[in-house]
């Protein structure tokens, strides 16, 4: 039981690259999350997808598109970079009626 | 809207010292509470929770907190600080709705010395 995994690691991109940040569970959990992570700031939401077949914005969706692929799999995609996009990602999953959310380890992004 | 406050970005503690880190929330209704523990390095990880059922909630590695309705608080405390213990501690708050979902506060980093 792998939990929530997410790849890659880490990435470096120049300014206007694209790239897509993949995130699966094997949890069963229905809702799926894309969080970021910068000083000071605590967790942002991005995305999110409360259900297989439907994704929402949260806080600070601009810059970013999502894919839930099917209930496993939730994808995070920046078509063009830009530095203000330089952080950590967490992909996250939920269940129950308290929606007690277990977290990936995270994907170190830096975009120059 | 909901929010949560973590007073205190960074708090110090010496080995077998008390911990108490401070979040306090703003909901209009009674929220569900959570404290999740980040060691570095790593995704955050699940402390504790409260769901109304007692206002005392005991978590993993000797963590507790109390929630207070009256002075809308959900501090998190541990008798005796160990240095394991060292990593940044978050609040959250979550909402009832069908999405449910987290709000963090900013976070305490919490040192312990020796």
């Amino acid at each position: 039981n792998a939990g929530v995994t997410q790849t890659p690691k880490f990435q470096v991109l120049k300014t206007g690259q694209s790239m897509t940040l993949q995130c699966a569970q094997d949890m069963n959990h229905n809702s799926m999350y894309w969080y970021r992570q910068d000083p000071g700031m605590g967790l942002r939401l991005i995305y999110y997808s409360a259900s297989e077949g439907t994704t929402d914005k949260g806080e600070v969706p601009n810059g970013y598109n999502v894919s839930r692929l099917n209930k496993r799999e939730f994808s995070l995609r920046l078509e063009s970079a830009a530095p203000s996009q330089t952080s950590v990602y967490f992909c996250a999953s939920g269940t129950g009626s308290l929606n007690e959310q277990y977290f990936g380890p995270g994907t170190r992004l830096t975009v120059t | 809207a909901q929010s949560v406050t973590q007073l205190g970005s960074h708090v110090s503690v010496s080995e077998g010292a008390l911990v108490l880190l401070r979040c306090n929330y703003s909901s209009s209704v009674p929220p569900y509470l959570f404290w999740y523990v980040q060691y570095p390095n790593q995704g955050l990880q699940l402390l504790l929770k409260y769901t109304s059922a007692a206002t005392l909630v005991k978590g993993i590695n000797g963590f507790e907190a109390e929630f207070k309705k009256s002075e809308t608080s959900f501090h998190l405390t541990k008798p005796s600080a160990h240095m394991s213990d060292a990593a940044e501690y978050f609040c959250a708050v979550s909402d009832k709705g069908s999405a449910r979902q987290l709000t963090f506060g900013s976070g305490t980093q919490l040192t312990v010395l020796p």
